[in-house]
């Protein structure tokens, strides 16, 4: 069975322009969330996807966008990127087993996309 | 609202020595709870986690950990320290009444291992 997949593994880019990145979840699983890791910040929650709507954001900027798409992938987007915005950015997917309570169960990480803003 | 503090940026071990990760969270509402490890430029991999039932919790490569309510810890162990087992642990917790897949996670232990 795949894992998670995220493409590309490495990015670099340019104060000012924006960026997508990708990610392809283990088949079968329906939701997607997006982590950022930096040294200084650590491990944060972007947002989460569940059957192509948000359920979740967490503290960052407009900049930072996400979509899913009926077949679960998921693309998260920065736009007008900052020299703060380099950072590993991990995609987790999970296999939802019915809503709340109890509807939490583990999240399987990508390999990550280490963005490098110049 | 959940949090997470991990004890010790660094644990420097000898090979073959107890391993001993500290970890306390903080949750208003029973919460999951997990340990992952991550080796250099890699994701997260899941060592072990604790949902409902059995506090003791054996993981994969060796590790276990303890969830302990009244001391809110969930602490991660290992006997005997392997050179492989170098790699930086997080814990993380997530609410266990939401389906909301957002972890919370702790800033970190730098696990090195010398011979």
């Amino acid at each position: 069975k795949a894992g998670v997949t995220q493409t590309p593994r490495y990015l670099i880019k340019t104060r000012g322009q924006q960026v997508t990145l990708s990610c392809s979840p283990i088949s079968g699983h329906r939701s997607v969330s997006w982590y950022q890791q930096t040294p200084g910040q650590g491990l944060q929650f972007l947002f989460e996807y569940f059957s192509e709507t948000q359920r979740n954001k967490g503290n960052f900027p407009g900049r930072f966008s996400g979509r899913q798409f009926s077949n679960s992938r998921s693309e998260m987007n920065v736009s007008t990127l900052e020299l703060g915005d380099s950072a590993l950015y991990l995609c987790a997917s999970s296999q939802k087993s019915g809503t709340f309570p109890g509807g939490n169960t583990e999240a399987f990480f990508g390999q990550g996309t280490r963005l490098t803003v110049v | 609202a959940q949090s997470v503090t991990q004890l010790g940026s660094h644990v420097s071990v000898s090979e073959g020595a107890l391993v001993l990760l500290r970890c306390n969270y903080s949750s208003s509402v029973p919460p999951y709870l997990f340990w992952y490890v991550q080796y250099p430029n890699q994701g997260l991999q899941l060592l072990l986690k604790y949902t409902t039932g059995a506090t003791l919790v054996k993981g994969i490569n060796g590790f276990e950990a303890e969830f302990k309510k009244s001391e809110t810890s969930f602490h991660l162990t290992k006997p005997s320290a392997h050179m492989s087992d170098a790699a930086e642990y997080f814990c993380a917790v997530s609410p266990m009444n939401t389906g909301f897949q957002k972890l919370v996670f702790g800033t970190g232990t730098r696990l090195l291992v010398s011979p």
